[in-house]
């Protein structure tokens, strides 16, 4: 089974905190996502990665930096944390090659900025 | 207009009964389609995926494509209370670097 992981279910941090949310996946799948998810709003990406060290931004990237340092693992860096900045945060993986392959999620991370 | 649209429901069903889930998208270039499941507090699983035009089955689940009309929907036959969730439908596009774009989800209610 394809795992993909995060590191935390549930965070709780304060305005203008540094917050990291790390995903790792077990697949060897080259192109790893960040979303978040919003009642109303639906899932929108933040960035993602195609490769290792190489970064794309997604539909909503302000606030928001990433770090591919390794295949399996990306990160998703809150420079300073803002109350907008409250939701749930999804990672996904996906191998390459075929269209139709399966993006696989991780559990979230539920994020709350006070 | 949204790239992928699809009604949010609440879409409500007997127990057995055919639901019906719709999704247009605007993008004519798009060349793959998913439809994802989440429950409440979980992430979102695929259940279907579909890229030629007509209908594919996999168990209680058809996936119909339509891409002249734009439009992608997911039937799911004989519907269980198991089956309420939201349910989401996604996009790919040709050229658009792997990347999927989600529709806003329909929440499925099974009523028994």
């Amino acid at each position: 089974d394809v795992k993909v992981t995060q590191s935390s279910r549930y965070l709780v941090k304060r305005t203008g905190e540094k917050v990291f949310l790390e995903c790792v996946q077990d697949m060897d799948h080259e192109n790893m996502f960040w979303y978040r998810q919003d009642p109303g709003l639906g899932l929108r990406l933040i960035y993602f990665s195609y490769d290792v060290k190489m970064k794309e931004k997604g539909d909503i990237p302000e606030g928001y930096s990433v770090s591919r340092e390794k295949k399996e693992r990306f990160s998703l860096i809150l420079e300073s944390a803002s109350t907008n900045q409250t939701s749930m945060y999804l990672c996904a993986s996906r191998s390459v090659g075929e269209a139709y392959n399966e993006q696989f999620f991780g559990p979230g991370t539920r994020l709350t900025v006070l | 207009q949204k790239e992928v649209e699809q009604n949010s429901g609440p879409l409500s069903v007997p127990e057995g009964a055919i639901a019906s889930l719709n999704c247009t998208y605007s993008d004519r270039v798009s060349q793959s389609f998913f439809w994802y499941r989440q429950y409440s507090g979980k992430s979102p699983e695929l259940i279907m995926s579909i890229y030629s035009n007509g209908d594919k089955e996999d168990g209680r689940f058809t996936a119909q494509l339509n891409k002249a009309s734009q439009y992608v929907s997911l039937l799911i036959r004989d519907s269980q209370p198991s089956d309420s969730a939201t349910y989401l439908c996604a996009v790919m596009r040709t050229g658009g670097g792997n990347k999927l774009t989600f529709g806003t989800g329909t929440q499925l209610k099974v009523e028994l």
